[in-house]
This record gives structure tokens, C-alpha cells and sequence, in this order.
């Protein structure tokens, strides 16, 4: 089945950081989604993107639905402790089904 | 609080055994769906459901087959479970009304 190249695969970074992280696919999207899962729990819906070029922000986080409609980004301003989990993009071509990336793992070091 | 509930957080069940993974949810939803996630795999979908006695094969549905006999009710199981299949497994639920999906908090299961 299809997935998402998501990037990088795992992170290690400092309390106060920022982080950056990206979603790129060969196909061409209409929804994209940013999740985190906490160690233990289920993915939780953090942002969602619904047209190319659109930026949307959720506190710290700030997410963006690339111009071509094939890549998403998502960046953490100023990371703490509790930003410590995996974070997943995922995209939909219109369907009620989503294709989910492979995973960013976060460790933040205090 | 709506919420997906799936009915065990660990499972540790022996080769060849039949295993049935149950979810609930609360909110309902049309659209029901059973990933496993592996390190460095990602979320992958093993069946969807978009309604009651309805289903669909995702990407991965060999060893594996649903029921929906109930619109919030939708279960998964392992005909004859295999080592292979020790991963941890998330059910989610979906309106067609709205984007993304409310997840279960997950079962791991582990067959020895």
C-alpha cells in the first residue's frame, strides 16, 4: 500500500528548541493532517490543512500544506518536555481513508 | 467525552490461537478502521468499515477479518494468530461529516 516519506525519522533536540518536520508524497492531495501520539495512547489530531499554500497554527505548532499539493511541514517553536511523542502527517485524496507517514519520533531533552 | 474504546490496552495470546480485538465508539460515526503500527512502518490499515455490515479490505488483510454487526461496535480477528502479528493494533472512527479520525489508545498484543 501507499504511505507517506515523512522526515526525519527521529529527533533528539533540546528543551527551548524549534523543530521542523516535513511529509512529502508522488501524488497530489486535497487534506492534510498532523497528528501526535504519546507514549502509550492513541495518535491525537493536533492540525489540519485544506488547500495548497495554506498555513495554520495551533498554539506552538505551525503547519503548512505545500504549493505543489505534495508535501506538508510541520514546525514546533520553542520545544518542552510534554512535546515528546510521534508525530504523524496523513492525507486524503477525498476519500473517507487516510494514508498515514512512517513517523517522527521526538525525544526532548530537558 | 467522546471516545474510541478499545477493550484491552495488552494482550499476550499463544500461536495458533483465535483472537478477537474489540473497539467501541461513542460518537456515531459512520466510518470505523483497524491499523497496526510497526517501528519504522507507520500506521497501516487492515480493514475500514463505512457502515454497519459493511467492510473493506485496507492494505494488509491477510490473517485478519472484521465484524460490524453494530454501527458503534467493530472488531477485529486474528483467525489463527501468528508471531508476525504481535504489533500494537489502533481503531479509529470517522464522520463523513469531518476530517481525521478519533483514535482508540491501542492494543499490544503479543502472540509467543
Amino acid at each position: 500500500g501507499q504511505q507517506l516519506n515523512q522526515s526525519p525519522q527521529s529527533m533528539f533536540i533540546q528543551e527551548g528548541e524549534d523543530v521542523s518536520m516535513n511529509c512529502t508524497s508522488s501524488s497530489i492531495f486535497n487534506t492534510w493532517l498532523w497528528y501526535k501520539q504519546e507514549p502509550g495512547e492513541g495518535p491525537v489530531l493536533l492540525i489540519a490543512l485544506y488547500k495548497a499554500g495554506e498555513l495554520t497554527s495551533n498554539g506552538r505548532l505551525t503547519a503548512q500544506f505545500g504549493i505543489t499539493r505534495k508535501d506538508s511541514f510541520l514546525n514546533i517553536s520553542a520545544s518542552i518536555p510534554s512535546d515528546v511523542g510521534i508525530y504523524f502527517c496523513a492525507e486524503s485524496s477525498g476519500t473517507y481513508k487516510y494514508i498515514f507517514g512512517t513517523g517522527t519520533r521526538l525525544k526532548v531533552l530537558a | 467525552d467522546v471516545k474510541v474504546t478499545q477493550s484491552s490496552r495488552y494482550l499476550v495470546k499463544r500461536t495458533g490461537e483465535k483472537v478477537f480485538l474489540e473497539c467501541v465508539q461513542d460518537m456515531d460515526h459512520e466510518n470505523m478502521f483497524w491499523y497496526r503500527q510497526d517501528p519504522g512502518l507507520g500506521l497501516r490499515l487492515i480493514y475500514f468499515s463505512y457502515d454497519v455490515k459493511m467492510k473493506e479490505k485496507g492494505d494488509i488483510p491477510e490473517g485478519y477479518s472484521v465484524s460490524r454487526e453494530k454501527k458503534e461496535r467493530f472488531s477485529l480477528i486474528l483467525e489463527s494468530a501468528s508471531t508476525n502479528q504481535t504489533s500494537m493494533y489502533l481503531c479509529a472512527s470517522s464522520s463523513r461529516a469531518s476530517y481525521g479520525y478519533t483514535f482508540g489508545s491501542g492494543t499490544r498484543l503479543t502472540v509467543v
